[in-house]
């Protein structure tokens, strides 16, 4: 069964740090490109990241871009999200995703408070 | 940016009847590659995203068959048959085709 199981969320303080994983299975992970999409409470979907499937190419939202590092390791079929200067806004369960032809994950929350 | 305009944003229906969403981009969806990556995904209250159907008309595994996508270029439409009751959610296209992905407004489908 193809499947994405994502992991590292949590309560965050402003300005702090987390790393997300999602781990892959059931398909060919370094075949595919892979992406982190994210859902603000009571939101519509919004994408942050996507990263080729080598690894050496990375695209993010402008809402991330300079705060968020995609990553992957195919020798272990995870995707990672580290995410730095957490701000309120942020708040989110995010999603990692195979975008194209599926699946999705089951989501991990983030919540920036003091 | 590619927009991507869902219509309506409401629908309710009556169980057993059909129901349609329409989604339009705001240009062609079409890759270099020659793939058109327009998902329909189902959002279901208080559940994650489930993915209905990539590329246009491909059902994801698991997806009942009165689900069905069409289009081509910048419009497509979302049909479900046969309305069931656990069919209630709001309904999200997305393209995948230039980046950044982008997401429709959603669609919530009620019971009538």
């Amino acid at each position: 069964e193809v499947q994405l199981v994502e992991s590292g969320g949590g309560l965050v303080q402003p300005g702090g740090s987390l790393r997300l994983s999602c781990a892959a299975s059931g398909f060919t992970f370094s075949s595919y490109a892979m992406s982190w999409v994210r859902q603000a409470p009571g939101k519509g979907l919004e994408w942050v990241s996507a990263v080729s499937r080598s690894g050496g190419t990375t695209y993010y939202a402008d809402s991330v871009k300079g705060r968020f590092t995609i990553s992957r390791d195919n020798s272990k079929n995870t995707l990672y999200l580290q995410v730095h200067s957490l701000r309120a806004e942020d708040t989110a369960v995010y999603y990692c995703a195979k975008v194209a032809t599926g699946p999705w994950g089951q989501g991990t929350l983030v919540t920036v408070s003091s | 940016d590619i927009v991507m305009t869902q219509t309506p944003l409401s629908s309710p229906v009556t169980l057993g009847q059909p129901a349609s969403i329409s989604c339009r981009s705001s240009q062609s969806l079409i890759h270099s590659d020659g793939n058109t990556y327009l998902s329909w995904l189902q959002q279901r209250p208080s559940q994650p995203p489930r993915l209905l159907i990539y590329k246009i008309s491909n059902r994801f595994s698991g997806v009942p068959d009165r689900f069905s996508g069409s289009g081509a270029g910048t419009d497509f439409t979302l049909k479900i048959s046969r309305v069931e009751a656990e069919d209630v959610g709001v309904y999200y296209c997305m393209q995948a085709t230039q980046f950044p992905y982008t997401f429709g407004q959603g669609t919530k489908l009620e019971i009538k």
